[in-house]
């Protein structure tokens, strides 16, 4: 099975801290995406990558960085954290290609106070 | 923009009825369609994707249409239990990724 995972399950920051939320999946997908969810909003997209080194922006990259420096790791990066960033954070992998099935981590609920 | 339209409202079935969930979009027609389920605290899980050729999917108690004239997807599970509650996802491709639905709760009562 695919098997994607979230370094923590949850997360309690201080504003302005910079935060390091890493995602790892084991079957050598190629696409890696974050998202963030908030009731009544669905998901929406903050980076994504379909490839080692590459990342392209998504619908809200403000306040957010990238890295994937190996094929199996993204990592997201709140450079520094704000109380409208408190939310819970998705991470999932696909294989190439744009409309391949997602597989999904189990999530960071992030609080920043 | 694109969008991905969901009864935010949750549906209450009760055990052994047909639910049927709705998703709408805008704009063009998307090539896929996809279905996800997702339980509360979890990351949404892959259940079913539909193409625009195709006019229906099914898998197990689960069927998926796709009318491309009314700009909707319906999911449906038939025979209905309990540990089917859940949220469901609706999400359309657009430019390699995927614009989702707030997602639709299902309640089946025993």
């Amino acid at each position: 099975d695919v098997k994607v995972t979230q370094s923590s399950r949850y997360l309690v920051k201080r504003t302005g801290e910079k935060v390091f939320l890493e995602c790892v999946q084991d079957m050598d997908h190629e696409n890696m995406f974050w998202y963030r969810q908030d009731p009544g909003l669905g998901l929406r997209l903050i980076y994504f990558s379909y490839d080692v080194k590459m990342k392209e922006k998504g619908d809200i990259p403000e306040g957010y960085s990238v890295s994937r420096e190996k094929k199996e790791r993204f990592s997201l990066i709140l450079e520094s954290a704000s109380t409208n960033q408190t939310s819970m954070y998705l991470c999932a992998s696909s294989i190439a290609g744009g409309y391949n099935e997602q597989f999904f981590g189990p999530g960071t609920r992030l609080t920043v106070l | 923009s694109q969008k991905i339209e969901q009864n935010s409202e949750a549906l209450n079935i009760q055990e052994g009825k047909t639910a049927t969930l709705t998703c709408n979009y805008t704009n063009y027609s998307p090539a896929y369609l996809q279905w996800y389920r997702q339980d509360p605290g979890r990351g949404p899980v892959f259940l079913l994707l539909i193409r625009e050729n195709e006019k229906e999917k099914r898998k197990e108690r689960l069927k998926v249409t796709f009318d491309t004239t009314l700009k909707q997807s319906l999911f449906h599970i038939t025979a209905s239990q309990p540990a089917d509650s859940a949220t469901y996802l609706c999400a359309k491709d657009s430019n390699y990724q995927l614009i989702w639905g707030a997602g639709t709760k299902l309640i089946i009562k025993p």
